[in-house]
């Protein structure tokens, strides 16, 4: 089946740095989304991208659906504490009768 | 607007036992998708439906099953409960076929 590499699979940062995540894929993928997910509560949709090389901010959040099709990233620009969370990336391949195929997830820890 | 809800929040039940959780998505969205969240293998597509029809189904067994109502309400049905159905499910509702999904707080379920 289909698989997401999503890295690094955790990081450890500053308050106030930046941060890069990043998702490949075996297979080629018609919409990236990204989330966050807190701590017993469902993944919340931060980025939805459609279109090859499209590149989509919300907020400090910068995400890109990579030109090959099988990649996608997400930028987090000064990071501050309530970003700490677990990011992930989930494809979606097909006309849309396929479910998501989301990437293991990276742990995002901010050190005071 | 209010987000997906879904009931209950936790549950703990004996192997053997079957279970049925409950999804209401936001309202106007006619596409419902379940999926399920383990510590080892991560989010797993378990199927989708759309206009009470069932348009894609992940790599479950049979005990694994779904429905929705012309409300767009939906159930997942777990029988013959085993240990390692422990996890958090998650419905999420999509405004249309491959567009974004947006997710619930989950249903945790313990099995004993």
């Amino acid at each position: 089946g289909q698989q997401l590499n999503q890295s690094p699979q955790s990081m450890f940062i500053q308050e106030g740095e930046d941060v890069s995540m990043n998702c490949t894929s075996s297979s080629i993928f018609n919409t990236w989304l990204w989330y966050k997910q807190d701590p017993g509560e469902g993944p919340v949709l931060l980025i939805a991208l459609y279109k090859a090389g499209e590149l989509t901010s919300n907020g400090r959040l910068t995400a890109q659906f990579g030109i090959t099709r099988k990649d996608s990233f997400l930028n987090i620009s000064a990071s501050i504490p309530s970003d700490v969370g677990i990011y992930f990336c989930a494809g979606r391949s097909g006309g849309g009768a396929d479910g998501l195929t989301f990437g293991k997830g990276t742990h995002l820890i901010i050190q005071p | 607007k209010a987000g997906v809800t879904q009931t209950p929040r936790y549950l703990i039940k004996t192997r053997g036992q079957q279970v049925t959780l409950s999804c209401s998505p936001i309202s106007g969205h006619r596409s419902v998708s379940w999926y399920q969240q383990t510590p080892g293998q991560g989010l797993q597509f378990l199927f989708e439906y759309f206009s009470e029809t069932q348009r894609n189904k992940g790599n479950f067994p049979g005990r694994f099953s779904g429905r929705q109502f012309s409300n767009s309400r939906s159930e997942m049905n777990v029988s013959t409960l085993e240990l390692g159905d422990s996890a958090l499910y998650l419905c999420a509702s999509s405004p249309g076929v491959a567009r974004e999904a947006f997710f619930g707080q989950g249903t945790r379920l313990t099995v004993v």
